[in-house]
């Protein structure tokens, strides 16, 4: 157990949708990422916070927003959704910014009919 | 472009050492780190090197020469368990992790 939690753990949705995927950190963690995950494929970066500012973006969608909130827990809003965002969604936290060790949640899994 | 390559995949045999490569081309360097996800679950962090050099954590070790854009993840005396996916990411200029597809590791008995 990394410390790390995601609700939902599983998500079935209609297109067109829109859906938030929630994230709770490792307690002191100030550093929250989310990923996406394709079946088969490697983990593409979103977007990455750190104590409730974006740090850094990745190939993350305009129709795909985040935010952290003073707690700290983190949500990953997908709205208008296609067939194509249909992959596994993880959250990681890392102690501080520049830290390499990142631990991962279960991650959400998300089916788009 | 940014980019990581590693072998799609590798088959070694239980009770071997096999070595999982990576090159990088990057906008910038803050270190070469190694993950493992084994089917259905979450990335778990193995081993990292900012510097060149090796770095040992128990049957795992990495190693990274930064003057080739190299570096590689040993693993020695595999086991069944060992069986996963192995990504190496490094963190570029910008600060975004940049992660290679992944290498199936496939162990046989």
């Amino acid at each position: 157990d990394s410390g790390v939690t995601q609700t939902p753990k599983h998500l079935i949705t209609a297109t067109g949708q829109r859906v938030t995927l929630r994230c709770s950190p490792r307690s002191g963690d100030l550093s929250v990422y989310w990923y996406q995950q394709s079946l088969d494929q490697g983990l593409q970066f979103l977007i990455q916070y750190y104590n409730g500012e974006e740090r850094a973006k990745g190939n993350i969608l305009e129709r795909f927003s985040a935010q952290q909130f003073p707690d700290l827990h983190s949500e990953l809003n997908l709205s208008s959704l296609e067939l194509g965002d249909s992959a596994l969604y993880f959250c990681a936290s890392s102690p501080a910014r520049g830290r390499e060790t990142q631990y991962f949640g279960p991650g959400t899994r998300l089916l788009v009919l | 472009g940014q980019s990581l390559e590693q072998p799609s995949e590798v088959t070694a045999v239980e009770g071997a050492i096999v070595q999982i490569n990576c090159t990088y081309q990057t906008s910038g360097f803050y270190g070469l780190s190694w993950y493992q996800q084994h089917d259905g679950g979450a990335p778990t962090f193995l081993s990292y090197n900012g510097l060149d050099g090796l770095e040992e954590t128990g049957r795992f070790s990495s190693f990274l020469i930064r003057s080739d854009s190299y570096g590689y993840l040993l693993l020695q005396e595999l086991q069944m368990k060992d069986s996963a996916s192995y990504f190496c990411a490094v963190r570029d200029r910008n600060y975004q992790l940049i992660w290679g597809a992944g290498t199936k590791l496939i162990i046989k008995p």
